[in-house]
């Protein structure tokens, strides 16, 4: 089926400073798309979502990015703290709510 | 906190056994999905449930079966377990016609 793929598998940021994870997907008849943390043991965690009518969505320290010329979509995490440390998924939602999700990036944060 | 809850959180099983996971789904969600995730990669949509039937399946044999409850909590059985069902097995409750969906902790299956 269609696929989520993400381009980095490891990010090292320093405390502090600005977070960015890319994700490319395939599926250009995607309409909706989620930004998934998941921390050590837990499920995945709603960040932030997007919907294909818009390019640009905001929340408190992230923010989404969606392309669709290029089917491209990043999420940018503001001033990034240690409790950022985790990995992130992007998924999108096809019909009947089914989520396809990226393989992940493993965000580390250094103090 | 989600709301949704998964049991056991951990388990060990002899390959050729079988194995019932369990999901509460969050309160006044209807709908329940299951997704497996391997270990370093992301979660795979194993099949969804609304109203007590199966609401779409994604690429898993027969040998994964479930099902949904009028509490619209959920169980996924799993036969016949191979070595390569190790995974950490996700719940995810929504409601029927709304995006969001929430997701519990995990069960992590361990087969030897």
């Amino acid at each position: 089926g269609e696929s989520v793929g993400l381009h980095l598998p490891t990010l090292s940021v320093q405390e502090g400073d600005n977070s960015i994870i890319n994700c490319a997907y395939s599926n250009s008849a995607s309409d909706y798309f989620i930004w998934y943390k998941q921390e050590s043991g837990k499920g995945p965690q709603f960040i932030i979502d997007i919907r294909s009518n818009m390019d640009k969505r905001q929340g408190q320290r992230v923010t989404v990015l969606l392309n669709k010329t290029v089917k491209h979509l990043s999420l940018q995490i503001a001033a990034t703290q240690p409790g950022d440390s985790a990995v992130y998924f992007c998924a999108d939602m096809e019909y009947g709510n089914k989520l396809v999700f990226g393989a992940g990036t493993i965000l580390r944060v250094k103090s | 906190e989600t709301g949704v809850t998964q049991s056991p959180t951990h388990l060990i099983k002899t390959r050729g056994q079988q194995v019932t996971l369990r999901c509460s789904s969050q309160s006044g969600h209807n709908t329940v999905s299951w997704y497996q995730q391997a270990l370093g990669q992301g979660p795979q949509f194993i099949f969804q449930y609304y109203r007590e039937e199966e609401n779409g399946r994604g690429n898993f044999p027969p040998r994964f079966s479930g099902l949904q409850f009028p509490n619209y909590s959920s169980e996924l059985n799993v036969n016949a377990l191979e070595l390569d069902d190790s995974a950490l097995y996700l719940c995810a409750s929504s409601l029927k016609g709304y995006d969001e969906a929430f997701f519990g902790q995990g069960t992590r299956l361990t087969v030897v």
